[in-house]
């Protein structure tokens, strides 16, 4: 595709309830980053997979957070028994990964809401 | 580990003032920096970057950053800001090894009153 998609753009969902989020990285890209932006906070990084490395979780909170990516392409970040504190904007991004000063393609965010 | 400090959480100016905003950053190795933009309703996009040579860099809408080696620092600049200049603003680092993880600051939030 021209971007990086990701779905849903909004989702509410109940306390304790599992929630998948998708990320749909550039054509080609083989780096695929997952952030965390917290309302009148920064981008934390949650977790980085570059082609068939093992992924970087170094920033996932805790076991309830997970992610997979197949091969080169779609990336889906799962949460477990949500709780209100996940409430978030979950961003996803992409570059082709072949070298360290290239700029990251940014989705528009998937903005999660736990009731 | 690598970390990115941005001072100024909330920044508010006038048209036509100038303005800077402070980014440093904790890396033992070689790095590279990035500013990165979000406008309102906007995805976050690329501002400018530093990865070699000339330490100041000049990126779009006449922004531009000023890499100090000896004082860890990345500051953004621009001489005379624009109402269009609002928008949230992102230190990130990330080191110019093989390791590719991106680390960015809290952002910066700039508000232009015309």
């Amino acid at each position: 595709g021209a971007g990086v998609s990701q779905s849903p753009s909004n989702k509410v969902t109940e306390k304790g309830k599992d929630v998948e989020l998708r990320c749909d990285p550039i054509s080609g890209h083989t780096a695929l980053y997952w952030y965390r932006q917290r309302l009148g906070q920064g981008l934390e990084f949650l977790i980085y997979f570059q082609g068939n490395s093992a992924p970087d979780k170094s920033g996932l909170p805790s076991d309830r957070f997970s992610a997979e990516r197949t091969g080169e392409s779609v990336s889906t970040l799962t949460i477990q028994r949500t709780q209100q504190e996940d409430s978030a904007v979950y961003l996803c991004a992409s570059r082709t990964g072949l070298a360290t000063n290239e700029k990251l393609f940014f989705g528009s965010g998937t903005q999660l809401s736990v009731l | 580990a690598q970390s990115v400090s941005q001072h100024n959480h909330h920044v508010i100016l006038s048209e036509a003032a100038s303005l800077e905003l402070g980014c440093n950053y904790s890396y033992g190795g070689t790095v590279n920096l990035f500013w990165y933009v979000q406008y309102p309703g906007q995805h976050l996009q690329l501002l400018l970057k530093y990865f070699s040579g000339d330490p100041l860099v000049k990126g779009i809408k006449g922004f531009e950053a000023e890499f100090i080696k000896s004082k860890f620092s990345f500051n953004l600049r621009k001489p005379s800001v624009q109402w269009s200049d609002t928008a949230e603003y992102f230190c990130a680092v990330t080191s110019s090894g093989g390791y590719q993880k991106v680390t960015f600051g809290i952002g910066t939030k700039l508000q232009v009153i015309p």
